[in-house]
């Protein structure tokens, strides 16, 4: 069965320095999103995709973030100049369909950890 | 605003038993999607069920079932015969379909399945 793919599966950064996150997403979905979930609370939406431009974003999805459809298969989340509260999992996700339609299928996420 | 409520923080079940899950909602869109993931210990969120605000018959997967009561904005989880496996938490999720692309979750619920 087709799968979300995230690299790296655990990242870790200094204060200040800017991040990459990678996501592979299913390759015939059109929608796709950035979630994270810090440790021990509930998933937040970050920023959703489509047709090569931002679609929604949350308010936590500030300037400090941006995401990027480089070519035909990759899906990246920047982070510019991260900071201790960025510590968190990162999901990425795609779906066929928009918002409520269809379900979003999830990658197995990437720790992101910020000393 | 979307809002999702879960009001059990944790359960116990014994193996082969069934387990409800609670989830409430609140929308004021007429056309909705409802998610259950789940997230075991080692952190990917995996698409259990979805029901669309339209559906006439509640949703089945295996063993798992959406008990959905509209009209009380109820979307209850049913796990049949716990497994071991079935340990994890739970998260119910929802998208309004039109205008909207995130998924906004619940606190989530931690199942414990015992022997």
């Amino acid at each position: 069965e087709p799968e979300v793919t995230q690299t790296p599966s655990h990242q870790v950064t200094q204060m200040g320095q800017e991040v990459i996150l990678r996501c592979v997403p299913i390759s015939n979905h059109l929608y796709f999103y950035w979630y994270r979930q810090i440790l021990g609370q509930k998933v937040e939406f970050l920023v959703s995709f489509y047709n090569n431009e931002i679609s929604e974003k949350s308010e936590i999805f500030d300037d400090q973030f941006s995401v990027e459809r480089p070519d035909g298969s990759n899906f990246t989340l920047k982070i510019r100049s991260t900071k201790l509260e960025d510590s968190a999992m990162y999901f990425c996700a795609s779906s066929g369909g928009q918002g409520g339609t269809q379900p979003q299928h999830f990658g197995d996420g990437t720790r992101l950890s910020i000393l | 605003a979307q809002k999702i409520t879960q009001t059990q923080p944790g359960m116990f079940v014994q193996e082969k038993e069934a387990v409800t899950l609670d989830c409430t909602y609140d929308t004021s869109d007429p056309s909705y999607g409802l998610f259950w993931y789940k997230q075991p210990s080692s952190g990917e969120m995996i698409f259990l069920i979805y029901q669309g605000s339209y559906d006439q018959q509640n949703a089945t997967e295996g063993r798992y079932s959406l008990n959905f009561q509209k009209a009380r904005k109820s979307a209850n989880l049913v796990i049949s015969a716990s497994q071991l496996g079935d340990s994890a938490m739970y998260f119910c999720a929802m998208s309004a379909s039109i205008n909207d692309y995130k998924l906004s979750f619940g606190a989530g619920t931690t199942v414990t399945v015992r022997a």
